[in-house]
């Protein structure tokens, strides 16, 4: 299985909701990545996990919160958020946080009202 | 701090004819380098990677890099585009330990 997926393909939310985005890979990477893409931008870093522990956090609003339960899980609590963070968010793994050859999902797109 | 400059926006090339995208890094050393490919609303693919080793680098879909140090490049090319290939392309660096940093992207269009 060379595969990451991502739940729910799409979602809307209210700016008051929380809701939660679900990453899944079998390859036994023991990194694990979420990125945020705006349309027509490349992807930027938001979180890295290495070892189910958080690695980098790239200076995220905490109303963005990031949780690794396995090696084989990476979830984004969504809380409060705003119109502007509406985007595609994308989730990767790779074998190691060195090796950083990444398998990216197929994202979430999410909007937010 | 390491960068990476894609300078075409946008290409747009003949179905049949080749195809190259140009990719500069900037970086003390020399890091990890890839080009991903990513269809509209879709996750990125690799395409292809650069370690080390022969400068010249097969991918999948027909693709191939070289890798330049001198001209700290990296850029993509294809001998013939099919209608397919039309998409986004980004090039990617990452130093040991380190994160990623992609390129703005270049938008591939295909004409029939």
């Amino acid at each position: 299985d060379t595969e990451v997926t991502q739940t729910p393909k799409h979602l809307v939310m209210g700016m008051t909701n929380k809701k939660s985005l679900k990453c899944e890979q079998h390859m036994g990477h023991r990194a694990m990545y979420w990125y945020k893409q705006k349309a027509k931008k490349p992807p930027e870093l938001m979180f890295v996990y290495s070892y189910e522990k958080l690695s980098i956090n790239e200076s995220v609003p905490s109303r963005f919160s990031p949780e690794c339960p396995n090696s084989s899980l990476l979830n984004l609590h969504l809380h409060a958020l705003q119109p502007e963070d509406s985007a595609l968010y994308l989730c990767a793994s790779s074998r190691l946080q060195d090796n950083n050859e990444q398998f990216f999902g197929p994202g979430t797109r999410l909007t937010v009202l | 701090a390491q960068s990476v400059t894609q300078p075409d926006i946008h290409i747009t090339v003949s179905e049949g004819a080749s195809l190259e995208l140009r990719c500069n890094y900037s970086y003390g050393a020399t890091p990890y380098l890839f080009w991903y490919v990513q269809s509209p609303g879709q996750g990125l693919q690799l395409l292809l990677k650069y370690f080390s080793g022969d400068t010249l680098v097969q991918g999948i879909k027909g693709f191939e890099a070289e890798f330049k140090r001198s001209q700290s490049s990296f850029n993509l090319r294809k001998p013939s585009v099919h209608w397919s290939d039309a998409a986004e392309y980004f090039c990617a660096v990452c130093i040991i330990g380190g994160k990623s940093t992609f390129g703005d992207g270049t938008t591939l269009t295909v004409k029939p």
